[in-house]
């Protein structure tokens, strides 16, 4: 089976702008997670979709959110950024939910300037 | 509040010689644990999971829940051991959610 893909792989915007990013699961997989990962930070979870309805959510601002489709490819959205929005993101998939492990995609490294 | 404590930032250790990664947690209940490694350039990939209970690329963990602790062993490491490690707790209470480690960087020397 295919990987976890993410899509774009880099992206530099400026502040203020907002941003898309993909993310494909493994065929199969219908939970789909997203993390941030920063060198102060480290890795903290965004939010789950499952069943294309948000099961969870992190501590992060409104300007982060998210969806999924009903192939449960999923996308999350970033408005107003800011310059402390730059960071991977990185997209996890699960058959279901809070039981198998998750895998996680390559990520989207974002730059905001 | 669910915590995860990986109290070294780097490990180095020699060829052949024996690695412990030490996981810390805080947590009431019944967690799931999980180790996640990434290699160079590589995407975040699970190691273990303590309900598996299984040896992979001759790590070891075991859930201690009365210390709270779930250490990643190897007896003799490997160059290609080589990478970041992360701890990562589940509570089923909040789906897929984890909450990662700081991570350790395991270097191993020849």
């Amino acid at each position: 089976k295919a990987g976890v893909t993410q899509t774009p792989r880099y992206l530099i915007k400026t502040r203020g702008q907002q941003v898309t990013l993909s993310c494909s699961p493994i065929s199969g997989h219908r939970s789909v997670s997203w993390y941030q990962q920063t060198p102060g930070q480290g890795l903290q979870f965004l939010f789950e979709y499952f069943s294309e309805t948000q099961r969870n959510k992190g501590n992060f601002p409104g300007r982060f959110s998210g969806r999924q489709f009903s192939n449960s490819r999923s996308e999350m959205n970033v408005s107003t950024l800011e310059l402390g929005d730059s960071a991977l993101y990185l997209c996890a998939s699960s058959p279901g939910q809070g039981i198998q492990a998750q895998y996680f995609g390559p990520g989207t490294r974002l730059l905001v300037l | 509040a669910q915590r995860v404590t990986q109290p070294e930032k780097l490990l180095s250790v020699f060829k052949g010689a024996p690695v412990e990664l030490k996981c810390n947690y805080s947590y009431s209940g019944s967690p799931e644990l999980f180790w996640y490694v990434q290699y160079s350039r590589q995407r975040l990939q699970l190691l273990l999971r303590h309900i598996s209970r299984e040896s992979i690329k001759g790590f070891t963990a075991d859930l201690n829940k009365g210390e709270t602790s779930f250490h990643l062993k190897k007896p003799f490491a490997q160059e290609e051991d080589s990478a970041m490690y992360y701890c990562a707790l589940r509570n089923r209470e909040y789906g897929n959610k984890l909450v990662f480690g700081a991570g350790t960087i395991l270097r191993v020397k020849s």
